[in-house]
């Protein structure tokens, strides 16, 4: 069975502050894909980025970056010098290769307050 | 190159009536899913479903709901006799075939809120 876990429920920081979202996982696959999206009070669901369990190079996208760690079965996320519109949830989800399809499990989110 | 496309964007119903929810999956798409959201709470898998075929419902309550993917039109999610505690953020998502072995990522619809009165 899949589960995500992502322990801390609500991060207030002020601008310019860098914050961590932490997400551990589990799983019995070793294929399987990691995900964050992003949800800001709008509703819908933006889609961040998709990691494979082989590739564990830590990724950074501007302001963004995610750090993949096997051995501890956690995919963090960073963002540095927060700014008041990275206000949002902030999912993290997990899909199985071999799953007759690819549905996802998500964790139950971090509320990220970025506060001018 | 449109996105997923789900109407209403907002819905309310009264307890007891029927919600019917849409999606239209993105072009060359032939997997649907079904998450909801209750408030305050993550993403919650209901079913996925291909060209008229349901593939997996394990996430969707035993009665009052289904859902269906026809060979032509949106995918539908419909709730029957709908009470209070159906009130969340439906979303759909699509995928393309997976490629050999190789899952493909999901993109999302924008959702509809379901309000029930």
């Amino acid at each position: 069975a899949q589960k995500v876990t992502q322990a801390q429920t609500e991060i207030s920081v002020v601008e310019k502050e860098d914050v961590t979202l932490d997400c551990v996982y589990e799983t019995r696959d070793t294929t399987y894909y990691l995900f964050w999206y992003k949800q800001p009070p709008s509703g819908e669901l933006v889609f961040l980025i998709r990691r494979n369990s082989f590739d564990e190079q830590n990724e950074i996208s501007g302001r963004y970056s995610w750090n993949f760690q096997k051995s501890t079965s956690s995919f963090n996320f960073t963002i540095t010098a927060s700014q008041v519109v990275d206000s949002a949830v902030y999912f993290c989800a997990l899909s199985e290769e071999n799953n007759a399809g690819n549905m996802l499990t998500f964790g139950g989110g971090t509320r990220l307050m970025v506060k001018p | 190159n449109a996105g997923v496309m789900q109407n209403p964007r907002h819905l309310v119903r009264r307890r007891g009536q029927e919600a019917r929810l849409r999606c239209s999956p993105m072009k060359g798409h032939s997997h649907v899913y079904w998450y909801r959201q209750l408030p305050e709470e993550g993403l919650k898998f209901m079913v996925y479903l291909q060209k008229e075929n349901i593939i997996d419902e394990s996430g969707m309550p035993k009665e009052r709901f289904s859902a269906e993917f026809p060979k032509e039109g949106p995918s539908i999610l419909r709730i029957q006799q709908v009470v209070r505690g159906d009130s969340a953020a439906y979303f759909c998502a699509s995928s393309p075939p997976a490629i050999g072995h190789s899952n493909q990522p999901q993109h999302f619809g924008d959702g509809t809120r379901l309000s029930i009165l």
